[in-house]
């Protein structure tokens, strides 16, 4: 069965920088791409960047643009989201989601970001 | 950005009873156009995709509908699980986005 097992969660500083890890299984981890998503405390789901498996090509929500890299590892089916100069309003529950280019259809379980001083 | 405005925010409905929620896209979005169901403390579940089309273990009572830029997910008679939030998700251009999510409670 699908699979998509995050990192634990992480408390960071403000200004810090915290990497998030996906690990895929149950599927051909090149055949699809992987979705980002972030919800904050008691808010929404936010669109955060997508990444092709295949090769390579991202987009990213202008909010984050510039503070955020998403790479993938296809040797150990394993996709990253890295996120720099990080701020109180980036504290959230960060999702992978397998797909993108079409609907996004099976999710992590989510890591919680916390940044606080 | 397409921006993606779900009504109402909270819809109160009793078990049994039908439940109509809209999304509307500030511009055409085709049929690309997915829906996904949230419950407390758990991650979103795909419910709909193209527009109207069940995900894999969707049960028939939810129905999406809807192209351009209204749609509308439909659950025919509530049952006691699906008392959640639903979220639209527009994945027709980029970057892509959602709606802000509807809050289906008990009456």
């Amino acid at each position: 069965q699908v699979q998509l097992v995050q990192s634990g969660a992480e408390v960071k500083k403000p200004g810090a920088s915290v990497k998030v890890s996906c690990k895929a299984s149950g599927y051909t981890f090149n055949s699809y791409s992987i979705t980002w998503v972030r919800q904050g405390p008691g808010q929404g789901l936010e669109w955060i960047g997508w990444i092709s498996v295949h090769n390579g090509n991202t987009k990213y929500a202008q909010k984050v643009q510039g503070r955020v890299t998403l790479t993938t590892d296809t040797s150990t089916s394993t996709a990253y989201m890295e996120l720099r100069s990080l701020r109180s309003d980036d504290t959230a529950l960060y999702y992978c989601v397998r797909g993108g280019g079409l609907a996004p259809d099976y999710w992590g379980q989510g890591t919680l970001v916390t940044v606080s001083s | 950005e397409v921006v993606m405005t779900q009504s109402p925010a909270t819809l109160s409905v009793s078990p049994g009873e039908r439940a109509t929620l809209s999304c509307r896209a500030s511009q055409s979005i085709t049929s690309n156009l997915a829906w996904y169901q949230q419950k407390p403390g758990r991650a979103p579940r795909l419910l709909i995709y193209g527009a109207s089309t069940r995900a894999t273990g969707i049960p028939a009572r939810f129905s999406g509908s809807g192209s351009g830029t209204e749609f509308t997910l439909t659950i025919s008679s509530l049952q006691s699980e699906d008392f959640a939030a639903y979220y639209c998700h527009q994945y027709n251009k980029w970057p892509r986005t959602f709606g802000q999510g509807t809050k289906v409670e008990i009456k």
